[in-house]
């Protein structure tokens, strides 16, 4: 069973402005980590941005930032700033107990310029 | 980087016949996964390894087989390649952490015809 929805399939957005991509999850641990991969069309996965379940304060890395609600289990990820590089598909991901990872479908993302 | 080689990059073969890929690590970590991605369905756990000879089935592990017999090797077997496994098959490596993220290797593309 998907245990990670990814709800938009593609995105569009302007250089220079803000995306923000959605993600919920479903769980009944305590304790996990989620995460953001990007896939550009060179096909490597790249880990963007990584959070601690237990950590209340949303994780940033530059121009990318987190919102993470853990009542809701939703885990969105925001791209400030966009630039041509961004464009690529973003995979959120749920690590168990298990260390198995989990990933939604993706969200395709074009930044036009 | 992570030190991780997917081999070949790209196969095409017919159905019915054996096919195996290979990845190879360099970075000595614990746990070791094959994924398959394919539209719509994101990253899908195929199989995975804790150590040596330590293996697990994922979500979709249905004609493949695994083996692992040195830390460093990780092999994924498709035993009677159906069209059904084209997809593209990506290795990652992990420090069995919780919060560790897994690495990836560059994926390989398999094609049945």
């Amino acid at each position: 069973a998907q245990t990670v929805t990814q709800s938009q399939p593609e995105m569009s957005v302007q250089e220079a402005e803000t995306v923000t991509l959605s993600c919920t999850y479903d769980t009944s641990e305590n304790n996990y980590y989620l995460f953001w991969y990007k896939q550009p069309p060179s096909r490597q996965m790249i880990l963007v941005i990584r959070q601690e379940a237990y950590k209340q304060q949303n994780a940033t890395e530059n121009r990318f930032s987190v919102n993470f609600q853990k009542a809701a289990k939703s885990f969105s990820l925001k791209i400030s700033d966009s630039q041509l590089g961004d464009t690529a598909m973003y995979f959120c991901a749920f690590i168990r107990n298990d260390y198995k990872l989990s990933f939604g479908a993706g969200t395709t993302v074009t930044v036009r310029a | 980087d992570a030190g991780i080689t997917q081999s070949p990059r790209h196969k095409v073969t017919e159905t019915g016949t054996p096919v195996t890929l290979r990845c190879h690590q360099t970075e000595n970590h614990r746990y070791m996964y094959w994924y398959r991605q394919d539209p719509g369905h994101g990253l899908r756990l195929i199989h995975y390894s804790y150590g040596v000879k330590d293996t697990d089935k994922g979500e979709v592990s249905d004609g493949y087989s695994v083996s692992r017999s040195k830390t460093e090797d990780f092999l994924l077997t498709l035993e009677s390649a159906t069209s059904s496994q084209t997809s593209v098959y990506f290795c990652a490596i992990s420090e069995g952490d919780a919060d560790s993220p897994l690495h990836f290797g560059n994926g390989t593309r398999l094609t049945v015809t």
